[in-house]
């Protein structure tokens, strides 16, 4: 089965400085990775997502993130941010080991950007 | 414009009353998926169907009744819920449960059971 986690619950940080928001998986197959941002009381969002090919993907919002098989890693990163980044962001997993690939997300990293 | 629109956005229901959220996509998904997103917690599947067929219950209580009519609307009928009933209900569609793709989200339901 596959689990998502998000090992920061918060990250604070001061406008125009980089972010990193961590997400880490457990797959025994091939899987599919994504980031979702959602807003106060919005659905999620999907800011950019690995399927295969180039493991560095760039997203909207000036957002990148890295696939690392062997760390079994999707770090998300933004080199200079903006208050209007501050929101939940969700990783997600999906593979198909019960069949079908239905993603499961990990509990969010809350961003809060500072002036 | 997100191609999934849930209405309404906000409920108020008490215990006994019987209500339905609606999600309706303009994608042409097969799949389509109820999430609960409660606050500290992290994101609950619900149910999953796949070309109008429900493939998952994550067991979840019978007061929540889902229905899958075609592929592009999804209701979830609601009688007697309780106050820890109260969240956010997410609508999501995907291609279909074989491609692996990425979910779009509808606004969600905020739902509050008095």
């Amino acid at each position: 089965a596959q689990s998502v986690t998000q090992l920061d619950s918060q990250v604070p940080v001061f406008e125009e400085a980089p972010v990193e928001l961590r997400c880490n998986y457990s797959s025994s197959v091939s899987v599919y990775l994504f980031w979702y941002v959602q807003y106060p009381n919005q659905g999620l969002q999907l800011l950019l997502k690995y399927l295969s090919g180039s493991t560095l993907v760039k997203g909207i919002n000036g957002f990148e993130a890295e696939f690392n098989k062997s760390q079994t890693s999707f770090h998300l990163r933004k080199p200079s941010v903006h208050i209007s980044d501050t929101a939940e962001y969700f990783c997600a997993v999906s593979d198909a080991s019960g069949g079908s690939y239905i993603p499961t997300f990990g509990r969010g990293t809350s961003l809060i950007v500072h002036p | 414009e997100t191609g999934v629109t849930q209405t309404p956005r906000h409920l108020v229901m008490g215990m006994t009353n019987k209500k339905s959220l609606k999600c309706e996509q303009h994608l042409g998904h097969n799949a389509m998926y109820w999430y609960k997103q409660s606050a500290k917690k992290p994101l609950e599947l619900m149910f999953v169907y796949n070309f109008k067929e429900q493939t998952e219950n994550n067991s979840v209580p019978s007061r929540f009744s889902p229905e899958c009519p075609n592929s592009s609307h999804l209701f979830l009928h609601l009688h007697t819920l309780q106050p820890e009933d109260s969240a956010l209900y997410l609508c999501a569609s995907s291609q279909e449960l074989t491609t692996g793709r990425e979910a779009f989200f509808g606004q969600g339901t905020r739902l509050t059971v008095v």
